[in-house]
């Protein structure tokens, strides 16, 4: 069964400052999802990412795909509190025959004001 | 568009309790999804319906979980009887296919 390591587990910054969330797999992705959750609300799927090397923006958020295909990145340019959240990485296609998503246990990211 | 919606968002039973959770999935979506996250662990896939079919149920834990979608619309999932270890939020997406998913905001059950 694949696992999704992500990290660091918790973030804590302040308000304009720059940062980076990894996802990593042992196993090659066939793709990869990134999502972000608010306390009370489901996951919100932000970006999925396919080919290695591939990059996505989504306004101040870059999304890296690993050119093997075993790892991801998410940087968030000029932090704001509405960035606040927990993100999730997701494989769509995790092998051993389930159909549903694999996840990672997500980084905690708070920005403060 | 309404999105997908869970009830109830809270629940509190005893062990030994029957509980019965809801999802209702955005209108024309054929698959549906249930996934449980319990405290410290990642969010973990439970099954998956095509419509009235149940087209993965490996995630399932015991057979004390037991899901359903008559007519291919609205899931239910019961717990019987509930243990301690069920405790967790439980997530119900919908979606085209499996890189399309749309999540409720789960039920958030709590058996003491």
């Amino acid at each position: 069964t694949q696992l999704l390591e992500q990290s660091p587990q918790f973030l804590s910054i302040q308000e304009g400052e720059n940062l980076t969330v990894y996802c990593n797999s042992s196993s090659v992705f066939s793709s990869l999802q990134w999502y972000r959750q608010e306390p009370g609300e489901g996951p919100v799927l932000l970006v999925t990412v396919v080919t290695g090397g591939e990059v996505k923006k989504l306004k101040r958020l870059t999304f890296q795909f690993g050119d093997a295909r075993k790892d991801s990145s998410l940087h968030i340019t000029a932090a704001q509190p509405g960035d606040t959240g927990l993100y999730l990485c997701a494989d769509p296609y995790s092998g051993g025959g389930a159909d549903g998503l694999t996840f990672g246990k997500g980084t905690h990211l708070i920005i403060q004001p | 568009e309404a999105g997908v919606t869970q009830f109830p968002s809270h629940s509190v039973i005893e062990k030994g309790q029957t509980v019965t959770l809801r999802c209702d999935p955005i209108s024309g979506h054929d698959n549906l999804y249930w996934y449980r996250r319990v405290m410290g662990k990642e969010i973990k896939f439970l099954l998956h319906f095509v419509k009235e079919s149940k087209q993965d149920e490996s995630g399932m834990p015991n057979n004390r979980f037991l899901a359903e979608r008559t007519g291919g619309t609205y899931s239910t999932l019961k717990v019987q009887p509930a243990e301690l270890e069920d405790s967790g939020v439980y997530f119900c997406a919908s979606g085209q296919g499996p890189r399309e998913q749309y999540f409720g905001p789960g039920t958030r059950l709590t058996v003491t």
